[in-house]
This record gives C-alpha cells, structure tokens and sequence, in this order.
C-alpha cells in the first residue's frame, strides 16, 4: 500500500466549478498535514497546511480526518490559473528533522 | 538570486559519464535535499543534510553521491547511470528549529536528466 495515495485524475472542470480531491495515508503517526501546488514543469509550491480543525484560505478550504486518515482539499470557484497537479504531503519527525512523504498527486484542468 | 537555484537545469548525459547537478540556497537555511521525481511516480526523498551533515540516505544506490561542502551549497554527484535514472531531481532548503513539527521546504526548479 502507497504512503500517501491519491486519485491522479485528471479532473476536468469548467470554470466557475467545485471540484475536491482526497488524499490518504498509511502512517498513523503522520504528524503534519499539507497540500502543494506544482505547475507544469516547475518545482511544488505550498498551497496551504491541513489541521483537524479543518482551515480555509479564500477559495481553498483543507480538512484532516484523523481517525480515518485521510486529507481533503476543496477549492471552490474554480480558476483557469488553478490548473496545476495537486500535492498531498504528509510528514513524520525522526531524527533527521522532519521528513516529508508526497502523493503522486491530483492534476487539475480548468477549461473556460 | 533569491530562493534556490539549480543547475543545470537540463542534462543529458551516457551512462558512462560523470556529472554533477549543484543546488545553492539563498535563504539562509540550516538543512538541504534532493528528490527524485519521476514521471508518474511520487517525489521520493534522497538526502538530508542539516547543518551540513548528512542525516539521511534514503536507500539510494551509491552511483548518486550528495556533498554538502557548507549550508548553502548542495552537489549531486553521478556516474555509471542508468535509464531509469531519468527523472527531475529537485533540490529543497528549509530552517530547521528544533521542537518544530514542521518547516516549511522551498524547492528549487529542478534538473531534468535524461540519462541514454
């Protein structure tokens, strides 16, 4: 079983749209949650970090389900911009600091 | 130049040749790593330093050799590659404070190699 397990997609929607993407892991001792942005042949970007309390970022809102281990990401209103492959990162502290675990990603296509 | 930068940011080389794929952090960060990410395939963590020691090798064979000569530079070393050693191999800094659970890595733009 994959560390952190993503639906690749692609998902295509059109602009104006909701689209959410999940994401689960495998270590229960995961300690940070986040979702990274990375554009066609660029380097990931941090989009933004996941709490259990769930936390929203204008049109991006992120949960963590801890007792079922599994991460989401909602972006609401979607942008032709928003077009990117969507990272989902989870990471686990060992004596090297801490060590990031990366999904192979959700690629996201916003079409006028 | 701010942020990381690497280079060179293509490569193609045979699989007897050696090169090696440099990283320089202008943020002032204590830790540095390489990923590997291959087409259709997760980045995968190769190397940590932090505070230029390697505290990390994540089972990577020794045809990759990381150097970290101080916090602000990181090489990549190769020789005897093989194909399926294509990929995008991405060089990341971070300031790691003890205590902290997370700090937040900033990558650089990668080096697309193509080994043949």
């Amino acid at each position: 079983r994959k560390e952190v397990e993503q639906d690749p997609g692609p998902f295509n929607v059109p602009e104006g749209a909701t689209v959410a993407f999940n994401c689960t892991y495998s270590n229960s001792a995961s300690q940070s949650f986040f979702w990274y942005r990375q554009d066609c042949r660029k380097e990931p970007k941090l989009l933004m970090s996941v709490y259990s309390s769930g936390n929203e970022d204008g049109r991006f809102t992120a949960q963590l389900n801890r007792a079922s281990q599994y991460i989401s990401l909602l972006i609401r209103d979607s942008k032709l911009s928003d077009s990117a492959t969507y990272l989902c990162v989870v990471t686990s502290n060992n004596n090297a600091g801490n060590m990031l675990t990366f999904g192979g990603g959700t690629r996201l296509m916003v079409k006028p | 130049e701010t942020g990381v930068t690497q280079t060179p940011r293509h490569l193609v080389m045979g699989m007897t040749n050696k090169k090696s794929l440099k990283c320089e952090q202008h943020l002032g960060h204590n830790a540095m790593y390489w990923y590997k990410q291959s087409a259709k395939k997760p980045l995968e963590l190769m190397f940590v330093y932090s505070l230029e020691e390697r505290v990390e090798n994540n089972s990577v064979p020794s045809r990759f050799s990381p150097e970290c000569p101080n916090s602000s530079h990181l090489f990549l070393h190769l020789h005897t590659l093989q194909p399926e050693d294509s990929a995008l191999y991405l060089c990341a800094s971070s300031q790691e404070v003890a205590g902290a659970i997370y700090n937040e890595q900033f990558f650089g733009p990668g080096t697309r190699l193509t080994v043949l």
